[in-house]
């Protein structure tokens, strides 16, 4: 079985200030991946970026990186230059290789401040 | 390319009603996956289609079913409604390459909200 725990149930960041949102996962599989979704207060998840456990190099998208530290089951995402725009839900998720199902955090609600 | 879209956005029903959620997955899309979303529970797994067969099942009593068509459309049924099952439904749908690789990502839609009175 897969767990993702989100510590943070709330971040707030002022507007151009990086933020990092913290996930830890636990897995006894050998080979997933971790993904990370927004949730806007509109209710549909948007797909931010994937990083696969045998990626050596840390994923980055636009804005978007994921600092993952396999070793200690660790995959933060880090915003660089918040926007208003980033204010929302923020769920990390991972799936095992040969499985569909996405196991998914409880989540961080981020507010960016002007 | 066009997104996931889900049908209706809103419902309302009663207790003991039953209910059909729609979703279309993205255009090449063969995996259509459903998520239970409460502010309690968090996300949760309802069942995955591929090629017309549920292929993965959570931990959802036997009112909650599904279906996918030939054009990997699917739908959601859910008999007997429950005040609980009040809650976003949330499809997303991915390639499903063979194996299910952990590269291949899910794509949501916006999510039909169902209140159960």
């Amino acid at each position: 079985a897969q767990k993702i725990t989100q510590t943070q149930p709330g971040m707030f960041v002022q507007e151009k200030e990086a933020v990092t949102l913290d996930c830890t996962y636990d897995t006894s599989d050998q080979s997933y991946g971790l993904f990370w979704y927004k949730q806007p207060s509109s209710g549909e998840m948007i797909f931010l970026i994937y990083q696969g456990s045998y990626d050596e190099q840390n994923a980055t998208e636009g804005r978007y990186s994921l600092n993952f530290q396999k070793a200690r089951k660790s995959a933060n995402l880090v915003i660089s230059a918040s926007q208003l725009g980033d204010s929302a839900m923020y769920f990390c998720a991972m799936r095992p290789s040969g499985y569909s199902t996405l196991t998914f955090g409880k989540g961080t609600m981020l507010l960016v401040s002007p | 390319k066009a997104g996931v879209t889900q049908t209706p956005r809103y419902l309302i029903k009663t207790r003991g009603q039953q209910v059909t959620l729609s979703c279309s997955p993205i255009s090449g899309h063969r995996s259509v996956s459903w998520y239970q979303q409460t502010p309690g529970q968090g996300l949760q797994f309802l069942f995955e289609y591929f090629s017309e067969t549920q292929r993965n099942k959570g931990n959802f009593p036997g009112r909650f079913s599904g279906r996918q068509f030939s054009n990997s459309r699917s739908e959601m049924n859910v008999s007997t409604l429950e005040l609980g099952d009040s809650a976003l439904y949330l499809c997303a749908s991915s390639g499903g390459l063979a194996g299910a690789s952990s590269t291949d990502t899910q794509y949501f839609g916006p999510g039909t909200r169902l209140t159960v009175l």
